[in-house]
């Protein structure tokens, strides 16, 4: 079974400083993990994923994520946060051994960015 | 390309009344799925899909039919609605040729069961 893990409700970060959206996961074999931002009334828009090689993802909007193995973590960062960065992120894992593609997904961080 | 669009975006049911979602994609995706969202629990899979005719359940498919005729579309039926059943509700789709493709979302319906 795999499962994901976002510790955090909310994260709150003032403009311009880093933002880091923490996301540990659980899966039977290899781990494909992604990253989604939803904006208020809209779809999930995708942002990055891991597949393999080199383990830090860049991604859209200024996002990257570090994926560390050993912590199984593949946490969401941006070096330096706008307001219009505030939105609910989630992170997903996917089995690699899954051929039907099915994502588990974690509970979602909202993250409010003040100017 | 539209992508993936979903309709209606909003609907109010009474207890006991059924209703279908519609789900349809113009990406030529082979696999479809099915969310539903409740406040702080992510998304949750009812059905999914990787083919016409070929449909599978997920996590949450009680109280929920899907059929898949075509690859463009991929219904979701609520039959005798129950007031659980209040979310929104998310369709996606993804290409998967065998690699870890992304899925792409619709913009959601919201139901609500009253």
């Amino acid at each position: 079974a795999q499962s994901v893990a976002q510790p955090e409700d909310q994260v709150n970060v003032a403009e311009g400083n880093p933002l880091t959206v923490k996301c540990t996961y659980s899966v039977s074999g290899n781990p494909y993990l992604f990253w989604y931002v939803q904006y208020p009334n809209r779809g999930l828009q995708f942002l990055l994923k891991y597949i393999t090689g080199d383990n830090l993802v860049k991604g859209s909007y200024g996002f990257e994520a570090e994926f560390n193995k050993s912590q199984t973590s593949f946490h969401l960062k941006k070096p330096s946060a706008l307001v219009s960065d505030s939105a609910l992120y989630f992170c997903a894992v996917r089995d690699i051994l899954d051929s039907w593609g099915k994502l588990q997904f974690g509970a979602g961080t909202q993250v409010v960015v003040t100017p | 390309n539209a992508g993936v669009t979903q309709t209606p975006k909003f609907r109010i049911l009474k207890i006991g009344q059924s209703m279908t979602l519609q789900c349809t994609q113009d990406m030529n995706h082979n696999y479809m799925y099915w969310y539903r969202q409740d406040p702080g629990m992510g998304l949750k899979l009812i059905y999914y899909s990787v083919g016409a005719g070929i449909t599978d359940k997920g996590e949450v498919p009680n109280g929920y039919n899907v059929s898949r005729s075509t690859t463009e579309d991929f219904p979701l039926r609520l039959e005798l609605a129950a007031p659980s059943q209040t979310s929104v509700y998310f369709c996606a789709s993804s290409l998967q040729r065998g690699g870890p493709d992304t899925q792409y979302f619709g913009p959601g319906t919201r139901l609500t069961v009253l």
